[in-house]
């Protein structure tokens, strides 16, 4: 997993409830990413941020917030408007490389964050 | 959206048989990726071949890239039951430093 760690590892929420998922890293890693994954369903990508003070949404971004105030910390917020919060949450982070095909292009994962609304 | 497409979903062997899963994409890539990824665990890296690279070796582990036909594959050679896990592929298209998921193959190494 790296030196990438995520918390708590199992969450659980009631409906209506905000919950925020913790990811930290000390690879002094530029970019940082959330993903869901559903069963059958793979990874799919919520918003990463490339920059402190920056941050894009990605394919499923509705019902969640980011902040990167910090380069290390990438905290995912899922709010009461996310309808199947239900999942397992990974983080990851990236050095972004300076050539296309290097080995920084490389993503390094965090053991994940499994979500239950109750 | 999700570009990598593996095959097949599931794929059980014997233990020492060799295991080969297939990953198609739709786009073009600047290099595309294989994870692994054990039951409740992250995913972590296997290997990454870039778009101008056909083949490439680590360890037990072999992977082709047929950028014509918009597909690859990942070899596992001499298996054994510790590779039971599910394998994503992931491509790398350049924009914005993101990678894009398949929804992964899930093999079963039996003893």
């Amino acid at each position: 997993d790296g030196g990438i760690t995520q918390s708590p590892k199992y969450l659980f929420r009631k409906e209506g409830q905000n919950v925020t998922l913790s990811c930290e890293q000390n690879l002094n890693h530029d970019a940082m990413y959330w993903y869901r994954q559903d069963p059958g369903q793979g990874l799919r990508l919520i918003y990463y941020s490339q920059i402190v003070n920056d941050f894009q949404k990605g394919d499923i971004a509705e019902g969640y917030s980011v902040s990167r105030e910090k380069k290390e910390s990438f905290p995912l917020t899922v709010t009461s408007a996310q309808k199947n919060p239900t999942a397992f949450y990974l983080c990851a982070s990236r050095n972004i490389g300076q050539g296309r095909g290097s080995s920084t292009d490389t993503q390094y994962f965090g053991p994940g964050t499994r979500l239950t609304v109750l | 959206s999700q570009q990598g497409e593996e095959d097949p979903q599931a794929l059980s062997i014997q233990e020492g048989e060799n295991a080969t899963m297939n990953c198609s994409y739709k786009t073009s890539i600047n290099n595309l990726q294989w994870y692994r990824q054990n039951s409740g665990r992250g995913l972590v890296h296997l290997i990454l071949i870039r778009s101008n690279e056909r083949e490439k070796h680590s360890g037990r582990l072999r992977v082709t890239l047929d950028t014509s036909k918009k597909s690859s594959s990942l070899l596992i050679t001499a298996s054994r039951a510790a590779d039971t896990a599910s394998y994503f592929c992931a491509t790398d298209g350049g924009a914005n430093s993101k990678l894009t998921f398949g929804k992964g193959i899930t093999l079963s190494v039996r003893p």
